[in-house]
């Protein structure tokens, strides 16, 4: 059974920092990876997503690589901002379009 | 494109009560998905239809949820009695299909329950 996750829990830090968010999958037979965001009170936003044959995808500020064969997955996002906080989830794709999803990542950004 | 629709965006409820949600996908999806959110957890897979036939419900607790797909258009997702672990955040989300290829799902605003 997949199990998916994602360290830290939570974060907090000073705007405009770098910072790391890291996903971890236990069964490497996946589609693909996603990263979502969630505002609160709100649904998922799609931030990124990574075919299962493909590194790394980029998009503005963040960056999510993917190394399969270790089952892990970081988002990237540079030059933090306030409005970048939110809850950060991370999702496998299996057979049957499932997706699986971490708990996921409550951040923080301070100004 | 108008995207996942789904309504009550709120619902307070005494155990033991029951609650419907509404759903309705993206005008063409034939693929529609249910998902459980606990406060603090990520989102789980409940069920799972192609148009109006269940792919998989293996995760949903059938002695008191049930859900249905008429037309295979619009689903609602029933609680029936409801007990004080059901509070959580119920997502719909739909894909254009769900076969052998990736399909990316679209997710609604949620439907946020307390029981109470």
């Amino acid at each position: 059974k997949q199990e998916v996750t994602q360290i830290p829990a939570a974060l907090s830090v000073p705007e405009g920092e770098n910072l790391v968010l890291n996903c971890s999958f236990t069964d490497s037979a996946i589609y693909n990876l996603q990263w979502f965001r969630q505002d609160p009170g709100k649904g998922l936003t799609s931030l990124l997503l990574i075919q299962s044959s493909q590194r790394e995808q980029t998009s503005g500020r963040l960056n999510a690589s993917l190394d399969k064969s270790s089952g892990r997955s970081t988002l990237y996002i540079a030059a933090s901002q306030p409005g970048d906080s939110a809850t950060y989830l991370c999702a496998v794709m299996e057979y049957g379009n499932k997706l699986v999803f971490g708990a996921g990542t409550i951040l923080r950004v301070k100004s | 494109e108008a995207g996942v629709a789904q309504s009550p965006r709120y619902k307070i409820i005494e155990k033991r009560q029951s609650v419907a949600f509404w759903c309705n996908p993206i005008s063409g999806h034939a693929t529609l998905y249910w998902y459980q959110q606990i406060l603090g957890q990520g989102p789980k897979l409940l069920i799972q239809f192609q148009n109006n036939g269940v792919v998989d419900d293996s995760q949903l607790p059938k002695d008191r949820f049930s859900a249905e797909r008429l037309k295979g258009v619009d689903s609602t997702l029933k609680i029936q009695p409801a007990k004080l672990e059901d509070s959580a955040v119920y997502l719909c989300a739909s894909s254009r299909t769900s076969g052998r290829w990736a399909e990316t799902q679209y997710f609604g605003p949620g439907t946020r329950l307390l029981v109470l």
